[in-house]
């Protein structure tokens, strides 16, 4: 099966920075990329998400990246503000697997003032 | 318009003891999943319907077992809880299993077993 790896787990940024959080999957037959925003004790939420066709997506101050040849993506949020703190993560979905995600392991970011 | 609603919020069950988990969703989506979040290892898929009277496997079905009532409502079933089961739970829901379709989740259950 599909697996997805993150990094980093913990990411500490002075606000305003930008945050990289980076993701690699293993079955070159994944083609969906959404990555999900957990603040503390909620439900994960779509932030954005991006398909094998596509190289880049943006909105607003969060982008992702994909390189299908290394299969691995990204996720690039710039202007950090406090309220970006939470915990992210990453998923791939498989060409006909059902819409079933593999998630990576998450990546606690904290934007300090 | 709710969304994707899970019941109970929060339990504590001693080892050995059953308890269902309940999950409805208001948006008429197809598929329906349940998934567990452990500490550092993400989220795990249990369980998924993709349509109403289906229900298949996912990467840690053992220990559970599911229900797709109707359309709006997929239960999780824990016949003999075990300390290792202890995990928050989420339900969620999709409007098909066509790739992309975004998956919404719920609050989430607080599952302990003593």
């Amino acid at each position: 099966g599909e697996n997805v790896e993150q990094h980093p787990s913990t990411l500490s940024v002075q606000e305003g920075d930008s945050a990289v959080i980076k993701c690699t999957y293993s079955d070159s037959a994944s083609n969906y990329f959404p990555w999900y925003k957990q603040e503390l004790g909620k439900r994960p939420q779509l932030i954005i998400d991006i398909r094998s066709n596509v190289g880049e997506k943006k909105d607003q101050r969060i982008a992702v990246t994909l390189n299908k040849t290394a299969k691995h993506f990204s996720l690039h949020i710039t202007e950090t503000q406090p309220e970006d703190s939470a915990v992210y993560f990453c998923a791939a979905s498989l060409t006909g697997g059902g819409n079933k995600l593999t998630f990576g392991t998450g990546t606690q970011l904290k934007v300090e003032l | 318009n709710a969304g994707v609603t899970q019941t109970p919020k929060f339990q504590v069950l001693k080892t050995g003891q059953s308890m269902t988990l309940q999950c409805a969703q208001d948006m008429n989506h197809n598929s329906m999943y349940w998934y567990r979040q452990d500490p550092g290892m993400g989220l795990r898929l249990i369980y998924y319907s993709a349509s109403e009277g289906t229900t298949d496997k996912g990467e840690v079905p053992n220990g559970y077992n599911v229900s797709r009532l109707n359309k709006r409502e997929f239960s999780l079933r824990l016949e003999s809880a075990a300390p290792s089961q202890t995990s928050v739970y989420f339900c969620a829901s999709s409007s098909g299993t066509g790739i992309g379709n975004t998956i919404y989740f719920g609050e989430g259950s607080w599952l302990t077993v003593v």
